[in-house]
């Protein structure tokens, strides 16, 4: 099992381009979800989703668009960037039932200049 | 305010000491209380979880969550130099919940063990 996968895993843009983060699991977990961490502020919540198609707004949506077509893809889309979201950016997935056991990918690094 | 405060450290202490990891929170809602360790350039992996209240242990980890105070500490005994990471503390509601499924990270504590 791969677990959590993420790409890229570096990334820079210029303020307005847009982009796609990918993020794959092969656990068959329902429940994924994507944070932005920045230091001094710990991890904080963009978008999670239950399961194919259902998706939820979670602490810092603004600036940030997901869709879920398949159980295994959570592709987090950055419509315009801005400097404010240069972070570091992780996936996450879970059984629904074990919530509290998130399975974390190794990141993605983006600097918006 | 937060829903759930974390002092940021950094926390240095001698290899062998006991270190004491806390966090406060404001959500009566929170039902799980986990801890999650993150090594340098890495994603966070679950080290311990409590359901309400009580203690937990786990090796030389003891997990205690006091609700009546809305607080939570993790305790490590005979600290190793591998245990140098950042510590999260996180917290969510009953999954039965609507609107509950999600997870909410105290801002981290980074502890370095010296040898």
């Amino acid at each position: 099992n791969a677990g959590v996968t993420q790409t890229p895993k570096f990334q820079v843009l210029k303020t307005g381009q847009s982009m796609t983060l990918q993020c794959a699991q092969d656990m068959n977990h329902e429940y994924m979800s994507w944070y932005r961490q920045d230091p001094g502020m710990g991890l904080r919540l963009i978008h999670y989703s239950v399961g194919a198609g259902i998706t939820d707004q979670g602490e810092v949506p603004n600036g940030y668009n997901v869709s879920r077509s398949t159980t295994e893809d959570f592709p987090l889309r950055l419509l315009s960037a801005a400097p404010s979201q240069t972070s570091v950016y992780f996936c996450a997935s879970s059984s629904t039932g074990n919530l509290y056991e998130q399975y974390f990918g190794p990141g993605t690094r983006l600097t918006v200049t | 305010q937060k829903e759930v405060e974390q002092d940021p450290g950094p926390l240095s202490v001698p290899e062998g000491a006991i270190v004491s990891l806390n966090c406060t929170y404001s959500n009566s809602a929170f039902q799980y209380f986990m801890w999650y360790r993150q090594y340098s350039r890495k994603g966070p992996e679950l080290l311990m979880y409590t359901y309400s209240s009580g203690n937990k242990e786990d090796g030389r980890f003891t997990a205690q969550v006091d609700k009546s105070s809305k607080y939570i500490s993790l305790f490590i005994r005979d600290s190793q130099p591998s245990d140098s990471a950042t510590y999260l503390c996180a917290m969510s509601g009953s999954r039965l919940i609507q609107g509950a499924q999600k997870l909410v990270f105290g801002q981290g504590t980074r502890l370095t063990i010296n040898p």
